[in-house]
């Protein structure tokens, strides 16, 4: 059972550029959400994807945006970077949208200068 | 608005010993709630979850207790092992319209000395 996986480890960016983190969900699970973790604090939810589309989202402004493909991987993009998303992106999946079990990515750190 | 919280930054015990771990919150929609062990450079990892309808759940070493009442939970670990030193996050979920959203406490970083 392949777990999951991101891409990539680190990256470095300067302000007002755009990223894209990739993210592979573990095997059989076909929903995967996205969360910004900030230096001292906890993981925040992003939004999550479902079958291809944004199943929900917390307070992230528009330039924040994913994509799920039929093979349940996920990206998010960021654009317009500000130095505030300077931060650990995880990715988590699980079995469905209503399954509060989520499995953990190792994480994207992104430094935005 | 902090739903979730963990006022406890850090905490030191003696291999051994029980370890407790505490969270409140202030959601009383929250139907589950979990704790979440994270190493450096790693996601973090489940490690127990709780029903908003129960007040105790036992894994091995790990239990965890939930007071509605008082909108508190606790993590016990005994007895704490050195490999138990992680960052240990509380988390709240509940359903936000066909999905289940996780919110995260701050976290308590926990350090078992051997």
């Amino acid at each position: 059972e392949t777990g999951v996986t991101q891409s990539p480890t680190h990256l470095i960016k300067t302000r007002g550029q755009q990223v894209t983190l990739r993210c592979s969900s573990q095997s059989g699970h076909n929903t995967v959400s996205w969360y910004q973790q900030a230096l001292g604090q906890g993981p925040q939810f992003i939004f999550q994807y479902y079958r291809e589309e944004e199943n929900g989202r917390g307070n992230f402004p528009p330039r924040f945006s994913g994509l799920q493909f039929p093979n349940y991987s996920s990206e998010l993009n960021v654009n317009a970077l500000e130095l505030d998303d300077s931060a650990l992106y995880l990715c988590a999946s699980s079995l469905a949208p209503s399954n509060h079990e989520q499995f953990f990515g190792p994480g994207t750190r992104l430094t935005v200068l | 608005d902090q739903q979730v919280k963990q006022n406890s930054p850090s905490l030191s015990v003696q291999e051994g010993r029980i370890s407790i771990l505490n969270c409140d919150y202030t959601n009383s929609m929250f139907d589950y709630f979990l704790w979440y062990k994270k190493y450096p450079a790693e996601g973090p990892t489940f490690l127990i979850s709780i029903s908003s309808i129960k007040d105790k759940n036992e894994d091995g070493r790990f239990t965890v207790f939930l007071n509605k009442s008082a909108k508190h939970l606790s993590l016990h670990i005994v007895p704490s092992q050195p490999g138990d030193s992680a960052v240990y996050f509380c988390a709240a979920s509940g359903d936000s319209g066909g999905y289940q959203k996780v919110t995260f406490g701050t976290g308590t970083k926990l350090q078992v000395i051997p």
